[in-house]
């Protein structure tokens, strides 16, 4: 399995302020997404990379943005958070010939306030 | 393009009985699939998957699902439940044609009774 990290775990942030959501993958997949998830609710892809300076748009619109500099590193960046971007985000990460099967970190818990 | 249906948002069982939540999918090519559980203010983890061979797969935790071509079903069985089977299922579809990105269910919330 893969290890991935996301920080942080839990976040609460005022209205407008800026932030950026750590993710970090050891096994060097090649694929990276970004879910957005509330709170019992089913999961919408924001954002997804195939490599390293590759990144698109999910299916879902978001306001965010995220970069792939490096392999291991999908940082997901809000410039101006709102209270509708209170939700739970979750990074996975991917190989491309491990049948597709991606891992996911433990989530990011983002309230905007 | 593909899509994924879970039959039953919200399932409930006897402890000890027996565990069936339903999964059908929409595919163009054949498609992997797979189940995740997800467990209160955690990631979702990898219980079992299916990409080519056996068509009944056997994951952790005593789940197991059988791919149905014939009725595009992947059903997640396990034979007796137990208390700490109560989570959030994801059944999800992936090809590995134009793009790789995985598709998933709304999900089943498994209550588990004593």
């Amino acid at each position: 399995e893969a290890d991935i990290y996301q920080t942080p775990r839990y976040l609460v942030i005022g209205t407008g302020k800026k932030i950026t959501l750590e993710c970090s993958q050891t096994m060097g997949h090649d694929k990276m997404y970004w879910y957005q998830q509330d709170p019992g609710m089913e999961l919408h892809l924001i954002h997804y990379s195939y490599g390293v300076n590759s990144t698109e748009k999910g299916d879902l619109s978001s306001e965010s943005t995220v970069s792939r500099i490096r392999t291991e590193h999908f940082p997901l960046t809000l410039e101006s958070a709102r209270p509708s971007h209170t939700s739970q985000y979750l990074c996975a990460s991917g190989h491309t010939g491990a049948g597709n099967t991606i891992y996911f970190g433990e989530g990011s818990w983002l309230t905007v306030v | 393009a593909q899509s994924v249906t879970q039959l039953g948002s919200h399932v409930s069982v006897s402890e000890g009985a027996l565990v069936l939540l339903r999964c059908n999918y929409s595919s163009s090519v054949p498609p992997y699939l797979f189940w995740y559980v997800q467990y209160p203010n955690q990631g979702l983890q990898l219980l079992l998957k299916y990409t080519t061979g056996a068509t009944l797969v056997k994951g952790i935790n005593g789940f197991e699902a059988e791919f149905k071509k014939s009725e595009t079903s992947f059903h997640l069985t396990k034979p007796s439940a137990h208390m700490s089977d109560a989570a959030e299922y994801f059944c999800a579809v992936s090809l590995n044609t134009g793009g790789f990105k995985t598709i998933f269910g709304a999900g089943t919330r498994l209550f588990v009774k004593a």
